[in-house]
């Protein structure tokens, strides 16, 4: 069983457009995340939900807005794609202070 | 400024040998030390961690140490296998809550 799963695997799309990735955990953590990995493979945080409440929320476009319907999902809309938005986006869950889960990843291209 | 710097950035080295991977962080305050294996094409996976108080932390091959002084860590890897091919990323936690720093990651190259 998948951990923490995250749709699509590949997604391109053409600049303006709007779109979502999805993310699941199955292991029953009160945390999920979702980060930026750019091409020089830096991971950066995004945002971080607690129970479905955000509590971290770092300098981010206004563009991407998160939605947690429940503390098992934490699914991430782009609206207006830019040439930028260009990256692997990953999402991750963690309990406590344990170390984070993370998904494979969405490899989002803008055409 | 809260960064976490790692060294090499890459690393080519037979199969068999052992090699050590650093890393230097200026992040306060401090709560815990990670580093995570990133294979090609996955997400990270959780390797050690380490708070305050630990000075080593050992899983299978992979050796852990942390300086807490120095701000200095050091993923120590025995044997190399071919699968040990991937980036090794080091990551501090600023809180027990989970605002952390990723380090750039070292690329690791293990070649028969």
């Amino acid at each position: 069983d998948t951990a923490v799963s995250q749709t699509p695997k590949y997604l391109v799309t053409q600049m303006g457009n709007d779109k979502s990735i999805k993310c699941e955990q199955n292991l029953g953590h009160d945390t999920m995340y979702w980060y930026k990995q750019d091409s020089k493979k830096f991971l950066k945080i995004m945002f971080s939900y607690n129970n479905k409440e955000l509590i971290i929320n770092e300098t981010v476009p206004n563009r991407f807005s998160p939605k947690s319907p429940d503390k098992a999902h934490l699914n991430l809309h782009i609206n207006s794609l830019e040439l930028g938005d260009s990256a692997v986006y990953f999402c991750a869950s963690s309990q406590a202070s344990e170390p984070q889960h993370f998904g494979d990843g969405t490899r989002l291209s803008i055409l | 400024k809260n960064q976490v710097e790692q060294s090499p950035q890459s690393l080519i080295i037979l199969e068999g040998k052992n090699c050590t991977l650093q890393c230097n962080y200026t992040v306060s305050p401090f709560s815990n030390l990670r580093w995570y294996k990133q294979d090609t094409g996955r997400g990270p996976v959780s390797l050690t961690i380490m708070t305050f108080s630990e000075n080593t932390k050992s899983n299978g091959r992979y050796t852990a140490t942390l300086d807490a002084d120095t701000k200095q860590s050091s993923l120590h890897i025995t044997a190399s296998q071919l699968s040990d091919s991937a980036s090794y990323i080091c990551v501090v936690g600023k809180t027990s809550y989970d605002k952390v720093i990723f380090g750039p990651g070292t690329s690791l190259s293990v070649i028969p």
